[in-house]
């Protein structure tokens, strides 16, 4: 049972352009999200997260947007360069003592110049 | 600041052997994490451990177990390997309070099972 989903496996813009990475969950004791870009034979890097008690969260070029009714949240990346051409994953915790995160199982991005 | 370490790199198991990974945290950090990474399954959560103790663990079999010693550093270790099992494994550490500020992931191990 899949409880994050990403049903995009890849996305193709153009540099310059808004990367928009969507993600859902059906798990309703997630309390935290975050997203995590990731280069080939390396670990994911952290980008952003956001509390379920708010409905975005901003930081630079990226802004993560919760939907929580809808149980959907996305990663904004504007504008798009050709670094960010990576794996991004979403995840997701249950907070409390959960220390769990359930992930997503990616979505690749090509930023083309 | 160092980063998370993992070693060995890369490692060749035959199937039936058992392996043993390491990861050593960010300094400071409590709480280490251990995720395999299959391209079927993708990330999957193994187990994590703050203070030597385990406070959760993920659905895999007995055969993956890990542990963690006082200088936070952490080790799993994976008995009669099966072709399966063959995975990135990947070790990340936290403070091991809030979640918001992410966890650290290290490079990896990539276990392969002939």
């Amino acid at each position: 049972d899949q409880q994050v989903k990403q049903n995009s496996p890849s996305l193709s813009v153009q540099e310059g352009r808004i990367s928009i990475l969507n993600c859902d969950y059906t798990n309703s004791m997630f309390d935290y999200f975050l997203w995590y870009k990731k280069y080939p034979a390396e670990g994911p890097t952290f980008l952003i997260s956001i509390s379920s008690i708010k409905d975005k969260n901003e930081d630079g070029r990226f802004t993560v947007f919760l939907n929580k009714s809808a149980k959907h949240l996305s990663l904004h990346i504007v504008p798009s360069q050709p670094g960010d051409s990576a794996v991004y994953f979403c995840a997701a915790e249950s907070g409390g003592s959960n220390y769990k995160l359930t992930f997503g199982k990616g979505t690749l991005l090509t930023v083309n110049p | 600041k160092a980063g998370v370490t993992q070693t060995p790199r890369y490692l060749i198991k035959t199937r039936g052997q058992q392996v043993t990974l390491s990861c050593s945290p960010i300094s400071g950090h409590r709480s280490v994490s251990w995720y395999q990474q299959t391209p079927g399954q993708g990330l999957q959560f193994l187990f994590e451990y703050f203070s030597e103790t385990q406070r959760n663990k993920g659905n895999f079999p007995g055969r993956f177990s890990g542990r963690q010693f006082s200088n936070s550093r952490s080790e799993m270790n994976v008995s009669t390997l099966e072709l399966g099992d063959s995975a990135l494994y990947l070790c990340a550490s936290s403070s091991g309070q809030a979640p918001m500020s992410g966890y650290t992931f290290g490079s990896g191990t990539r276990l392969t099972v002939v």
